[in-house]
C-alpha cells in the first residue's frame, strides 16, 4: 500500500467547474502537506501548503483532517491552463524534510 | 524571482559509463534534495544536504554519490550507469527558517537516457 493515496483520475471536467480532489496518508505522524502541479515532462510546482485550518489562494482551497489522514483540493471556476496531475505530498517527519509523492491526480479541463 | 537552476538539462549516456548532475539552489536556501522520477511514476527521494553535510537517504543505489558545496551548490553523481537509471532527474531546495520552511521548489529537471 501506498503511502500517500489518491484517485488517478483523469477527471474530465468542462470550464468554470468545481473539481474536487481526495488523498489519503498512512502515517499519523506526517507533520506537513503540499499540494504540487505538475505538467507533463516538467518539474513539479509548489501549488500550496496545506495547514490545519485550512487555506485558499484565489480558487484553490485545501483542507486537512488530521483525524482522518485526509487532504483535499477543490478548484473553483477551472481554467484550462488548470489541466495538469496534480500530486498530494506528505513530509513524514520533522526530523527527516523528504518529501513522500502521491501518484497524482490528473485534471483535464475541456472548453 | 531566481528559481533552482539544473545542468544539463538533457544527458544521453551508454551503460556503465558515469553522469554527474549539478544543481544550484535558490540563493539563501540552505538545503538540497535530489529525486529520481521514472517513466510514469511519482518522484522518488534520492538523498539531501543541509549546510554541506548529508542530512537524509533514501533510495540511492550505493553507484550514486552526491555533495554539496561551499557555494551550496550540488552534484550528484552516477557510475556503472544502468538501463533502469533512465529517469528526470530533480534538485530542490528549501530554506529551514521561517514559515516556509518545509517548501521545497524544485528544479527543471535533468533528463538521463541510458542507452
Amino acid at each position: 500500500r501506498k503511502e500517500v493515496e489518491q484517485d488517478p483520475g483523469p477527471f474530465n471536467v468542462p470550464e468554470g467547474a468545481t473539481v474536487a480532489f481526495n488523498c489519503t496518508y498512512s502515517n499519523s505522524a506526517s507533520q506537513s502537506f503540499f499540494w504540487y502541479r505538475q505538467d507533463c515532462r516538467k518539474e513539479p510546482k509548489l501549488l500550496m501548503s496545506v495547514y490545519s485550518s485550512g487555506n485558499e489562494d484565489g480558487r484553490f482551497t485545501a483542507q486537512l483532517n488530521r483525524a482522518s489522514q485526509y487532504i483535499s483540493l477543490l478548484i473553483r471556476d477551472s481554467k484550462l491552463s488548470d489541466s495538469a496531475t496534480y500530486l498530494c505530498v506528505v513530509n513524514e517527519d520533522t526530523g527527516r524534510r523528504a518529501l513522500t509523492f502521491g501518484s497524482g491526480t490528473r485534471l483535464q479541463v475541456q472548453p | 524571482a531566481a528559481g533552482v537552476i539544473q545542468s544539463p538539462r538533457h544527458l544521453i549516456k551508454e551503460k556503465r559509463e558515469t553522469a554527474t548532475l549539478k544543481c544550484y539552489p535558490i540563493p539563501r536556501h540552505d538545503t538540497v534534495y535530489w529525486y529520481q522520477q521514472g517513466p510514469g511514476q511519482d518522484p522518488q527521494f534520492l538523498i539531501s544536504f543541509y549546510e554541506k553535510m548529508q542530512s537524509d537517504k533514501g533510495s540511492i543505489p550505493d553507484r550514486f554519490s552526491a555533495q554539496q558545496f561551499s557555494d551550496y551548490h550540488s552534484e550528484l553523481n552516477m557510475s556503472s550507469l544502468e538501463l533502469g537509471d533512465s529517469a528526470l532527474y530533480f534538485c530542490a531546495s528549501s530554506i529551514t527558517s521561517g514559515p516556509r520552511s518545509y517548501e521545497q521548489y524544485f528544479g527543471p529537471g535533468t533528463r538521463l537516457t541510458v542507452t
